[in-house]
């Protein structure tokens, strides 16, 4: 059963560049059937889709994210990576990581997800 | 930029029935997915494609749609049930991913 677990700093500086990284275990990152995705849970709010990276390398940001984002894949070290720039206290939330599948262009879900990690941006 | 709906709460005591419902323009079009969150914990997919049932969900849970709005049911609900709940979808070209607000189930 895949697995996947993010890491990465808990505290950012506001302006600087939030980095982290999913690991993928127990399945295969270069399955065309998958699809890598990042997700944010803001403080008692809801949930904000991220992006999706497939194993080619192709991406699909969230417009609101799109200028300050940049979503990378590693098939190598079976590992996909976000890197949010220019952070604010906006940007503090719990970050997942997820493995998503596409329902032959329809739409596209989760059904995997990492525990998630928390980030905080503060000086 | 397209919008998800859910009612903020729900509320039902042990043994009803719970519905939350989930309105979206692009739901006639679009599958549907719920996912189940309790705190601290991450989200767990419990119905997709509208109304199926992945391996490990009770068969409590069951998902419908009608038109512009998506139908998530727990019957007999338990006090495990407690959690919040967000119908997922996709925008007009089925590439963007879009979240509804969120609901609370409270089991009184």
């Amino acid at each position: 059963q895949v697995q996947l677990q993010e890491s990465g700093p808990g505290l950012v500086k506001p302006s600087q560049t939030l980095s982290l990284t999913c690991t993928v275990s127990g399945g295969s990152i270069s399955s065309g059937a998958y699809y890598w995705s990042w997700i944010r849970h803001h403080p008692g709010k809801g949930l904000e889709w991220i992006g999706y990276i497939y194993y080619s390398g192709t991406t699909y940001y969230n417009p609101s994210l799109k200028s300050r984002l940049t979503i990378s894949v590693d098939t190598s070290k079976t590992q996909f990576s976000l890197k949010l720039s220019s952070v604010t206290a906006a940007d503090t939330a719990v970050y997942y990581c997820a493995r998503g599948k596409d329902t032959g262009g329809n739409s596209k879900y989760f059904d995997s997800w990492g525990q998630g990690t928390l980030v905080t941006v503060s000086s | 930029s397209y919008e998800l709906t859910q009612p903020p709460s729900v509320s039902v005591s042990p043994g009803q029935t719970a519905r939350i419902t989930c309105s979206g323009g692009e739901l006639p079009k679009r599958y549907a997915y719920w996912y189940q969150q309790k705190p601290g914990q991450a989200p767990v997919l419990v119905i997709y494609k509208d109304s199926e049932r992945p391996s490990g969900i009770p068969e409590r849970f069951s998902g419908s749609s009608s038109g512009t709005t998506v139908t998530l049911t727990i019957s007999g609900v338990q006090a495990e049930d407690e959690a919040d709940y967000y119908c997922q979808s996709a925008d007009s070209v089925g590439i963007y991913v879009v979240f509804g607000g969120g609901t609370k189930l409270t089991v009184l």
